[in-house]
């Protein structure tokens, strides 16, 4: 079953400008996690935010979330052309081992 | 980059021969994960291991079985390979089971069940 959904699919924006990408689940959660993926490769880990965290930055990231509406957004500041690929939000879940429920993602083009 | 090898990188097989995928680790990491990344589904967990001979299932198991003989070495077998099982396949590594952790991944296999 699908734990996290993305809003929007795809999106599309200029270079230098900035970049929302939402995510939303349906379980109490450990933590989220974000992820890039370019074309035919694996997944980088961009960030992680605990539950009881309410906001984190690293770099040009931004990463909130609201476990009351069960809702995370990433923002990327001042996009690039290298930001051109696809994000996936992941719910960490640890029983036993920590379990990762992914979303379907969004799939972001910065145009030059 | 974690240093993590998938293997084969492509495969091209028929439906019913027995498949083999690898992935090995250099990172003496505890916990491996097999996901398959499907359009339209994102990732799902196939299988985990949380050290050796110790492995669950996951979200989407059946018709996969996974062995771990050795801490670096994570093997994902499809029995007899069906073609619902064409996908690209993930595999993850993660240190320990304490507090929060990332997962980090392989380049994935491609493969393809005719």
């Amino acid at each position: 079953s699908q734990q996290g959904e993305e809003d929007p699919q795809a999106l599309s924006i200029q270079e230098g400008e900035n970049a929302t990408m939402n995510c939303s689940y349906k379980t109490s959660i450990n933590n989220l996690q974000w992820y890039r993926q370019n074309s035919g490769r694996g997944l980088v880990h961009l960030i992680l935010i605990r539950s009881n965290e309410r906001e984190k930055h690293s770099g040009r990231l931004r990463v909130t979330l609201d476990t009351s509406k069960k809702s995370s957004s990433l923002l990327i500041t001042a996009s690039r052309a290298a930001d051109t690929a696809s994000y996936f939000c992941a719910t960490g879940i640890i029983q036993g081992a920590q379990k990762l429920v992914f979303g379907q993602g969004t799939r972001l083009t910065i145009n030059p | 980059d974690a240093g993590i090898t998938q293997s084969p990188r492509h495969k091209v097989t028929e439906t019913g021969t027995p498949v083999t995928l690898r992935c090995h680790q250099t990172e003496n990491h505890r916990y491996m994960y097999w996901y398959r990344q499907d359009p339209g589904h994102g990732l799902r967990l196939i299988h985990y291991s949380y050290g050796v001979k110790d492995t669950d299932k996951g979200e989407v198991s059946d018709g996969y079985s996974v062995s771990r003989s050795k801490t670096e070495d994570f093997l994902l077998t499809l029995e007899s390979a069906t073609s619902s099982q064409t996908s690209v396949y993930f595999c993850a590594i993660s240190e320990s089971q304490t507090g929060d952790q990332p997962q980090h991944f392989g380049d994935g296999t491609r493969l393809s069940i005719l």
